[in-house]
Order: C-alpha cells, then structure tokens, then sequence
C-alpha cells in the first residue's frame, strides 16, 4: 500500500490529454513538500519529468506538465503520442514516515 | 555528462548481505551540492526509496529498512555503495543508484541502469 495514491491505469487516443492524479495526505503533500514526477520504460532508468510541483527540466516537452492543490497533484500530459505509452510515479516527503514516499504507478496507454 | 552505474552481484542467498556498488562519471561524489542514493523496484511492484548519503558521510534511511541497510562513500574511487543486511526473497528488485539534489524528498535528475538482484538459495 502506497503511501501516495495513484489510478493503476489511464489511457488516451493519440493526441488526447489525459491526466495522472497523485493523493497524499497531510503529512506529505498536504504538509507543502514538493512533488516530482517520473516517466519509467521497463528496462531503462526513470526518467524525471517534473519537479518541485509544475517544473520540466530541460528537454522534457511542455506536453507535460504538473501542478499542486491541498493534498493532491496532478500529472497531464497532452496531445498524447505512442511513445508516451509508460509507467508514470509521483514522489515527495513524508514527515511521518521521515522520508522520500512514491506513489504505487500509473500505467499510460495509448490507444 | 553526469553517469552512474551500478555493480554486484545478481543473486544473493537468503539471509546474507547483498552488495552493491555505485561507479559514477562526469561528476563527483565530493561535490557539496548533491546527495546520492539507492531506490529499488521489486517485480511488477513500485519505486521504493532506500537511502541517501552526502558527501561529509550523513546518511538518511527508509525508516522501514533502517536496521539493515548501510549507505557509504569511497570519495577516493567516486563511488558509493549499499549494504543491506539479512536479505530475504522479498528484498528482490532492481536496484538504481540516483543522485538527488537535497535530503528531504528531493527529485532524482539522475538514475543509473539499474541492477537486478534476486535472493534464492
């Protein structure tokens, strides 16, 4: 059980936007710590997508883009294309737990 | 080109200590900016934060595997490794090393390969 909660599975039709929630509590998202997103491949490393809330590092497409309200955030990613089919996972802190928490994943089909 | 890889064995028995070295490239673990660390993955399962370490040695660890696990740095080999104690079929996953920019829910701007690492006798 995930301490962040994300939708096990969304999915678009290309060039659709769709969007990925991510529900924390008060003791992480809702207590202000940032939250950060990632793209995960199988078999490749996790890509950061953004951080600090609504942030893309450079070379991240401005498709993608996130934001932070009370004790959620959300990921939306539009005009969906077929090489945005991926595994999606939110972080931030929890200052229960005393440390960095994912969210259990979001699998992105594009249809 | 900050690149971070990571090595050790790929199976480890039940009840041993599994190792694993972090080797990284076009930086330095000595840089006072950053924080290094290990998050794992196990199969068909989410992203699990270990641990972190920044260069003076402080380390921060996932409170839930705190008693076993052991985060180190070799500033003379640039390289940090993890040690995590009593290992059971559940500690199986892939294993990444990261760089993270602060200790407390920092984003990860770079992740190694990743290793998998399987307990079995």
């Amino acid at each position: 059980q995930s301490v962040l909660t994300q939708p096990p599975s969304v999915s678009g039709a290309p060039g659709q936007r769709v969007t990925i929630s991510c529900t924390g509590s008060s003791s992480n998202i809702g207590a202000g710590y940032d939250v950060h997103w990632y793209q995960h491949l199988p078999g490749t490393a996790p890509k950061l997508l953004i951080y600090v809330n609504s942030n893309r590092p450079s070379g991240v497409p401005d498709r993608f883009s996130g934001s932070k309200s009370g004790t959620s955030a959300s990921l939306a990613i539009s005009g969906l294309q077929a090489e945005d089919e991926a595994d999606y996972y939110c972080q931030s802190y929890d200052s229960i737990l005393i440390g960095s928490v994912f969210g259990g994943g979001t699998k992105l089909t594009v249809l | 080109q900050l690149q971070l890889q990571e090595s050790g064995p790929g199976l480890v028995k039940p009840s041993e200590t599994l190792s694993l070295i972090c080797t990284v490239s076009g930086g330095s673990v000595s840089s006072s900016n950053y924080y290094w660390g290990w998050i794992r993955q196990p199969p068909g399962k989410g992203l699990e934060w270990i641990g972190s370490i920044y260069y003076s040695g402080s380390t921060y660890y996932n409170p839930s595997l705190k008693s076993r696990v052991t985060i180190s740095v070799d500033r003379s080999k640039n390289q940090f490794s993890v040690k995590l104690s009593s290992v059971t079929a559940a500690d199986t996953a892939v294993y990444y090393c990261a760089r993270h920019l602060y200790s407390g829910g920092s984003h990860t701007d770079y992740w190694g390969q990743g290793t998998l690492v399987t307990v079995s006798s």
